[in-house]
């Protein structure tokens, strides 16, 4: 089955504790992206990378990482996180950039305390 | 950059009623368009698209979005809608020479019996 899985769905940490989320497809696909929602103001983009070794900010970059060393798989880390990182994580995926439907894995939802 | 607005955070509806559901645009240079649905707990999909050609795009679920250039707008409609249409549908925008996606803040429709 084509998917986007992410792990862990649920997490509660405290502040200044790394951790990473993972992310991986299954459809061979170049774009990759990480979102966060937040209530009222929809998804807004933190990272992508249009294909491996190539990643790039979004709108809201700070207190993340992420890295593209192979092509399904798309891990965000926090290296110090702060509670205004809790929030829902969405990782999608696309065949390209531009006009392509993204795939969206579950949803992480992080509490950071 | 592209920006999108949609201007309705709220939709309740009546159960067989038709809805239609706002959004407007804004960039300086051509875009693709999107229309994604997001039941409770779970990812967002895809619902519509419009890249290029006919104005009038239809998707899953009896959905149809009309692209209007002059206005900057892509509202969703259904002509009549059912209790498995509650959910939050986000528009989005990308420039077509770019790989970011901007999404707005959500439309939560509400289907009453």
């Amino acid at each position: 089955e084509a998917q986007v899985t992410q792990n862990p769905r649920y997490l509660i940490t405290v502040t200044g504790k790394k951790l990473t989320v993972t992310c991986s497809q299954n459809m061979n696909h170049e774009y990759m992206s990480w979102y966060r929602q937040d209530p009222g103001l929809g998804l807004r983009q933190i990272y992508y990378s249009m294909n491996v070794e190539v990643t790039d900010k979004g709108d809201v970059p700070e207190g993340y990482k992420v890295s593209r060393k192979e092509k399904r798989n798309f891990p965000l880390i926090l290296e110090s996180p702060s509670p205004n990182q809790t929030s829902l994580y969405f990782c999608a995926s696309s065949a390209r950039q531009g006009g392509h439907e993204q795939f969206f894995g579950p949803g992480t939802r992080l509490t950071v305390l | 950059a592209q920006s999108v607005t949609q201007l309705d955070s709220q939709v309740p509806v009546f159960e067989e009623a038709p809805v239609e559901l706002r959004c407007n645009y804004s960039s300086s240079v051509s875009v693709y368009l999107f229309w994604y649905v997001q039941y409770p707990n779970q990812g967002l999909q895809l619902l519509l698209k419009y890249l290029s050609g006919s104005t009038l795009v239809k998707g899953i679920n009896g959905f149809e979005a009309e692209f209007n250039k002059s206005q900057t707008s892509f509202h969703l409609r259904k002509p009549s809608v059912h209790i498995s249409d509650t959910a939050e549908y986000f528009c989005a925008v990308s420039a077509a020479s770019e790989g970011q996606l901007t999404f707005g803040s959500g439309t939560q429709l509400t289907v009453l019996p």
